[in-house]
């Protein structure tokens, strides 16, 4: 238990669905990220937010929207996906993003097949 | 452009000393991270070495030389609960993580 959750933690949606990931950490960070983690492939980080502004936004495309309501919860809001969107999406918290010392913590991932 | 190599898969003998490297070149660099990621869980953080030298923990080591780009994680005493990816990230000077793709550890009895 990393004090990150995520859920739903497995999710089948069609290509022409409308679906949110959902995480919340319990250790009082600021920064919060989302990572998309395929088979055998580095882990690709899609969206940072610190003290709830965006600040990196890795040419992820438009059929994602991350929402960060507060600097607790992160959101990942999913429409129209296509097959090769299929992965493990993982977020992950660190205090912020001032040192080199900054651990990242992460959550069990969302299983994600888009049919 | 900015790099992390590790091996794809390594196999080990229980109670046997497994050493798992990794290379980077990055722009900048604000310390390397290992975790380890069994299958299907989060990865958990394993180590951190900004300076050269040797960091242990446990049964756990982490090497860096910031003068050759390298690292390695030595894993002692293995157990099979060891068995798991252990994936190699190097920060770089906007303080994002560079992430290798993984070294998949097999734990034979």
């Amino acid at each position: 238990e990393t004090g990150v959750t995520q859920t739903p933690r497995h999710l089948v949606m069609g290509m022409t669905n409308k679906k949110s990931l959902k995480c919340e950490q319990h250790l009082g960070h600021n920064a919060m990220y989302w990572y998309k983690q395929s088979a055998k492939k580095p882990l690709e980080l899609m969206f940072v937010y610190n003290f709830k502004e965006q600040t990196e936004n890795n040419s992820v495309p438009s059929r994602f929207s991350p929402e960060c309501p507060n600097s607790s919860h992160l959101f990942l809001h999913l429409h129209t996906l296509q097959p090769e969107d299929s992965a493990l999406y993982l977020c992950a918290s660190s205090q912020d993003m001032s040192g080199g010392t900054d651990t990242q913590y992460f959550g069990p991932g969302t299983r994600l097949t888009v049919l | 452009g900015q790099n992390i190599d590790q091996p794809t898969e390594m196999t080990a003998t229980e109670g046997a000393i497994v050493q798992i490297n990794c290379t980077y070149q990055t722009s900048g660099f604000n310390g390397l991270f290992w975790y380890q990621q069994h299958a299907g869980e989060a990865p958990t953080f394993l180590s951190y070495n900004v300076l050269d030298g040797l960091e242990e923990k446990g049964r756990f080591s982490s090497f860096l030389s910031r003068s050759k780009g390298y690292s390695y994680l030595l894993l002692k005493e293995l157990q099979m609960k060891d068995s798991a990816s252990y994936l190699c990230a190097a920060m770089d000077s906007n303080y994002q993580l560079i992430w290798g793709a993984g070294t998949k550890l097999i734990i034979k009895p």
